[in-house]
């Protein structure tokens, strides 16, 4: 069976800091599909990235970087001189190929809050 | 821009009444799905469907029923409300990849209260 896991339930900052935020997957397929989303107040999910299993490199978007490591089974979240307006949860999310429709086995969310 | 939009923001109903709750997305996705969200919890998948009148059960599903009479549009059904269904339910859509996953995009979600 899948899992996820996100140990850090909640994490404060200041503004400008670095934050990391973790993720930790379990499966069984060789193929797999690994995605964060954000979660602001408001409460809609938005997509930040998808990776899948066979792509380690490295990703970085702006102030957000993301690290791939298969051999630790994790899928990092890096975000540099963090902003108020980073304040979210932040949701680990995997999938596994399975030929059709597949939902997504979610984390349980890191609550990311930055402190001006 | 995908559009995944939800009938309701919030709804309140009594325990024992048949709650629908609606979903409609505009990209011609093929998969929907509805998740429940609690706090502690995280997103379960209930419910998903891959095609019209075509429904899988997920993670989660009693309690729960669904429709898809339409592409666009994918239904969850509480045939008799009770308590512990009170939370934030969340659908969203994604094209069928060949194979792939493809990214989910989610609807700004409806919370639900049972009294």
């Amino acid at each position: 069976a899948q899992k996820v896991t996100q140990a850090q339930t909640e994490i404060s900052v200041v503004e400008k800091e670095d934050v990391t935020l973790d993720c930790v997957y379990e499966t069984r397929d060789t193929t797999y599909y690994l995605f964060w989303y954000k979660q602001p107040p408001s409460g809609e999910l938005v997509f930040l990235i998808r990776r899948n299993s066979f792509d380690e490199q490295n990703e970085i978007s702006g102030r957000y970087s993301w690290n791939f490591q298969k051999s630790t089974s994790s899928f990092n979240f890096t975000i540099t001189a963090s902003q108020v307006v980073d304040s979210a949860v932040y949701f680990c999310a995997l999938s596994e190929s399975g030929g059709g429709a597949d939902g997504l086995t979610f984390g349980k969310g890191t609550h990311l809050i930055i402190q001006p | 821009d995908v559009k995944v939009t939800q009938s309701s923001r919030y709804l309140v109903k009594r325990t024992g009444e048949k709650v629908f709750l609606e979903c409609v997305q505009d990209m011609d996705h093929e998969n929907m799905f509805w998740y429940r969200q609690d706090p502690g919890l995280g997103l379960r998948l209930i419910y998903f469907s891959y095609d019209v009148k075509m429904k899988e059960k997920g993670d989660i599903p009693e309690g729960y029923s669904v429709s898809r009479e339409k592409k666009e549009r994918f239904s969850l059904i509480l045939e008799s409300a009770s308590t512990n269904q009170t939370s934030m339910y969340l659908c969203a859509s994604s094209f069928l990849a060949g194979g792939n996953t493809d990214t989910q995009y989610f609807g700004p979600g409806t919370r639900l209260t049972v009294l």
